[in-house]
């Protein structure tokens, strides 16, 4: 049972440059997320996505789209990567988050050069 | 809106005595309460959770927290430390009925031999 599955694991991108962020659960959840995590400041949510179909906004949404492509898939995309978008990126899924709280991948380590 | 309050940076103790990270929260209603736990180049993994029911809630690697609604904390605690448990802890927050959850800035735990 795979989970929450994210690539690339690491990734150096020249500023301006443009990449996509993939990731796919296979635990049927309705709810997805995508976080950065920077030292310090904890996870701070930038995109999530209630069903399939729908996308909000998060805490830090600039510079990023989404797309929740179907019921599995949620991609994120720096259109024009910048230094201040170095960091490490989660992604989470999660069905009644009560009885399960959230279910993470182990991440991207992306740096902006 | 909910929001969480981890206030050390960084948890130091002693192999083998008690371990305590605290966490206090802020949420209209009924809160549902989670720790997680991150290992180095690792996603978040899910430690344990108060939903309703006993004030003293157990979960994985031998942790519990103490749930309190008059000081609004949720404290992770360890009666004996292992050097095992240097991680990095989150603790998190999402009011009733609600699947958003809200992290706190996580604490380093440092466990010395």
């Amino acid at each position: 049972n795979a989970g929450v599955t994210q690539t690339p694991k690491f990734q150096v991108l020249k500023t301006g440059q443009s990449m996509t962020l993939q990731c796919a659960q296979d635990m049927n959840h309705n709810s997805m997320y995508w976080y950065r995590q920077d030292p310090g400041m904890g996870l701070r949510l930038i995109y999530y996505s209630a069903s399939e179909g729908t996308t909000d906004k998060g805490e830090v949404p600039n510079g990023y789209n989404v797309s929740r492509l179907n019921k599995r898939e949620f991609s994120l995309r720096l259109e024009s990567a910048a230094p201040s978008q170095t960091s490490v990126y989660f992604c989470a899924s999660s069905d009644r988050t009560e009885l399960y709280g959230y279910t993470f991948g182990s991440g991207t380590r992306l740096t902006v050069v | 809106a909910q929001s969480v309050a981890q206030p050390e940076d960084q948890v130091n103790v002693a192999e083998g005595n008690p371990l305590t990270v605290k966490c206090t929260y802020s949420v209209s209603g009924n809160p549902y309460l989670f720790w997680y736990v991150q290992y180095p180049n690792r996603g978040l993994q899910f430690l344990l959770k108060y939903i309703t029911g006993d004030n003293l809630v157990k979960g994985s690697y031998g942790f519990e927290a103490e749930f309190n609604k008059s000081q609004t904390s949720f404290h992770l605690k360890k009666p004996s430390a292992l050097v095992s448990d240097s991680a990095l802890y989150f603790c998190a927050v999402s009011p009733y009925g609600n699947n958003r959850l809200a992290f706190g800035k996580g604490n380093q735990v440092v466990v010395i031999p």
